[in-house]
């Protein structure tokens, strides 16, 4: 199985400042033959579904703000929040979808600080 | 558009069954995939497995292998999720997430989650 390892566990951001979160795969989820690296990021709020975010590492899902963007190729990954807003608190997971199991990272906890 | 509607709440005891369903509607339901996504109380999620509804295969992540079955009842749109030998570990809200069989195979639609509690 593909192990997917988040940094950090938990993140405090003044509003209106940038958040990094990192994500690493224990292998590249690189598909050579179409260039796409298969790696998305979701959203995870209290008592809501998982929203996704990203997917293909850096196409942004309709309707996402423009302030999310993704990075990264093969095994590392960023997700940055460019200007943190306080409803971007959360917790944000990262998920290869290379092969099955389509393993998550254990997340980051995005907080204002 | 697409909706994902779980069933309800439940409880059960260590060593019984569950069986989570998960209707769709908005869509038609053989061109999308149906992924089961847990998350343990203080836990990250964590992926089960898949099904195609379109010829019923499934794949599952192996820690759930013997114990997990997924199925559906394409003639009312409904998959569902039935986990075995509970244990207490097993308490979780368990969700239900689908994609069109021609995206990518992330998690674009989701249920509103069903809360299994398993308790002596």
């Amino acid at each position: 199985d593909i192990v997917v390892t988040q940094s950090p566990d938990s993140l405090a951001v003044s509003l209106g400042e940038r958040a990094t979160l990192n994500c690493k795969s224990s292998q590249s989820v690189l598909y050579s033959s179409n260039n796409k690296n298969y790696l998305a990021w979701y959203q995870h709020k209290p008592g809501q579904p998982p929203k996704l975010l990203i997917y293909w590492a850096s196409t942004r899902e309709s309707g996402v703000p423009d302030r999310f963007s993704g990075s990264g190729s093969g095994t590392d990954f960023t997700l940055t929040i460019s200007s943190l807003q306080a409803e971007d608190v959360a917790v944000y997971y990262c998920q290869q979808y290379y092969l099955t199991p389509r393993t998550f990272g254990q997340g980051t906890k995005v907080e204002i600080k | 558009q697409v909706q994902l509607v779980q069933s309800g709440a439940e409880v059960k005891k260590p060593g019984a069954s569950v069986k989570v369903s998960c209707k769709a509607s908005g869509y038609t339901f053989i061109n999308y995939d149906v992924n089961w996504v847990r998350q343990a109380p203080g836990q990250g999620v964590e992926w089960m497995g898949w099904m195609n509804p379109t010829n019923g295969n499934t794949g599952y992540q192996q820690k759930f292998q013997g114990r997990v079955t997924m199925t559906r009842n394409t003639s009312i749109s409904t998959a569902y999720m039935e986990l075995s030998s509970l244990t207490s570990e097993d308490t979780a809200v368990y969700y239900c997430g689908s994609r069109h069989l021609d995206e990518p195979a992330v998690i674009r639609h989701w249920g509103q989650g069903t809360l299994v509690t398993v308790s002596s």
